[in-house]
């Protein structure tokens, strides 16, 4: 049973670049797979900001595209996703996944416990 | 994007009872491709229905999806206490994948 978990800082502030890391046990990264990242705000709710499949395609969310990347190390069996630029509105709880299939028309069938991120002054 | 608004915003039902979610499509969602998903506080969201109507593994057939187009339902048969939780439609047949903002179906 996949089991994914995510880690990082709590607490930022404006303007710093926010780096998250899931790592993931019980399935290899490198299976034809999605894996990717959502965000829930109290505001906002679910938001997805973007998949990656294994040596082939990323992509993100329109409106967090010019500040996003996503990233995989297969030696280590984890993926990471870099925000730059956080403002307040970047406060949520972060979520890695797994999606359901290879397509990138997918939803997530597994989940991480989640992550707080507070960006404050 | 594709907005997806979900009714009623909060439900109050007692155990036993049937609860009846509704999912609403800005546009057409392209073969079905609609999910739902449970979250209980404190918890990630988990995966009940996809494909509209599928359900995922070990998820008990109480809980049932239907709907086509722009329209969406979930339906849990019968409530059991654990049910009681958030529930969200998220479409992603369309980039970006974009989510509703949920129903609370709470203790009556």
């Amino acid at each position: 049973q996949v089991q994914l978990q995510e880690s990082g800082p709590g607490l930022m502030k404006p303007s710093e670049t926010l780096s998250l890391t899931c790592t993931v046990s019980g399935s290899s990264i490198r299976i034809p797979y999605y894996w990717g990242w959502v965000r829930q705000t109290p505001g906002k709710g679910l938001e997805w900001i973007g998949s990656f499949l294994h040596s082939g395609t990323t992509f993100y969310s329109p409106s967090l595209k010019s500040r996003v990347t996503i990233s995989e190390d297969t030696s280590k069996n984890q993926f990471s996703l870099k925000l730059s630029s956080v403002t307040a509105a970047d406060t949520a709880v972060y979520y890695c996944a797994r999606a359901g299939s290879g397509s990138y028309r997918h939803w997530f069938d597994s989940w991480g416990q989640g992550t707080l991120v507070t960006v404050s002054s | 994007e594709i907005v997806l608004t979900q009714s009623p915003g909060a439900l109050s039902l007692s155990p036993g009872e049937r609860a009846s979610l509704s999912c609403r499509a800005s546009q057409s969602i392209s073969s079905d491709y609609l999910a739902w998903y449970q979250q209980k506080p404190g918890q990630a969201p988990r995966l009940l229905i996809y494909g509209a109507s599928t359900r995922a593994s070990g998820i008990p057939d109480r809980f049932s999806g239907s709907g086509s187009g722009t329209d969406f339902t979930l339906t849990i048969r019968r409530l059991e206490p654990e049910d009681f939780a958030v529930y969200y439609c998220q479409q992603y047949g369309w980039s970006p994948q974009t989510f509703g903002q949920g129903t609370k179906v709470e203790i009556k």
